[in-house]
């Protein structure tokens, strides 16, 4: 089993749905939870991360971590197609020096207009 | 402040041959990581550097290698290419590494024929 595992897609979606984004993982080390957001032709870029159970928002982003169940999601309301990118997410255990980044396959979003 | 450049963007080689890709940090940054993304694996951690030494390193084979200047640049070496190496390499700067944000670069895009 891999650590993290995340819905597998595409996924399409009409302008102005809400997107409901999830990954599962099996490390009970991992503290950092993480969004990334991944336009073709660039890099990962960070939108949003959380250390504690519960929602965070941003704007129409909400990131909600359950540790007991082991789940993270994002849900992007009012979806536009400037949203339509490959979304990871991502972890991190906290062991200082030795933590590192391990991310999920990542799901390809598409926003019709 | 200027972000993460890679050098070159894209590359075309042969099975057999080697290669090496460079990555310059956000100013001031001293911790790199380099990360290889594929369809089929995701985004997959290759090594961390942090003031010119490897401090963590993911599950590779020992063709692929790294090193840091004192300057924080770093680059990435690929001996003996395989066609499973194809792929896009990214690196990605932090202040100390283990913080919750990374920022990548673009990334380099190395096709193995």
């Amino acid at each position: 089993q891999k650590e993290v595992e995340q819905d597998p897609g595409p996924l399409s979606v009409p302008e102005g749905a809400i997107v409901s984004l999830n990954c599962t993982y099996s490390n009970s080390a991992f503290q950092y939870f993480m969004w990334y957001r991944q336009y073709s032709r660039k890099g990962p870029e960070l939108l949003m991360y959380t250390y504690s159970s519960g929602n965070k928002e941003d704007g129409r982003f909400t990131a909600q971590v359950d540790k007991s169940s082991k789940y993270i999601s994002l849900f992007i309301r009012d979806s536009q197609p400037s949203d339509s990118a490959t979304y990871l997410c991502a972890m991190r255990t906290f062991t200082g020096a030795n933590s590192k980044l391990t991310f999920g396959k990542g799901i390809t979003l598409s926003v019709r207009p | 402040k200027a972000g993460v450049t890679q050098t070159p963007r894209y590359l075309i080689k042969t099975r057999g041959q080697q290669v090496t890709l460079s990555c310059s940090p956000i100013s001031g940054h001293r911790s790199v990581s380099w990360y290889q993304q594929t369809p089929g694996q995701g985004l997959q951690f290759l090594f961390e550097y942090f003031s010119e030494t490897q401090r963590n390193k993911g599950n590779f084979p020992g063709r692929f290698s790294g090193r840091q200047f004192s300057n924080s640049r770093s680059e990435m070496n690929v001996s003996t290419l395989e066609l499973g190496d194809s792929a896009l390499y990214l690196c990605a700067s932090s202040p100390s590494g283990g913080e919750s944000e990374q920022f990548f670069g673009p990334g380099t895009r190395l096709t193995v024929l």
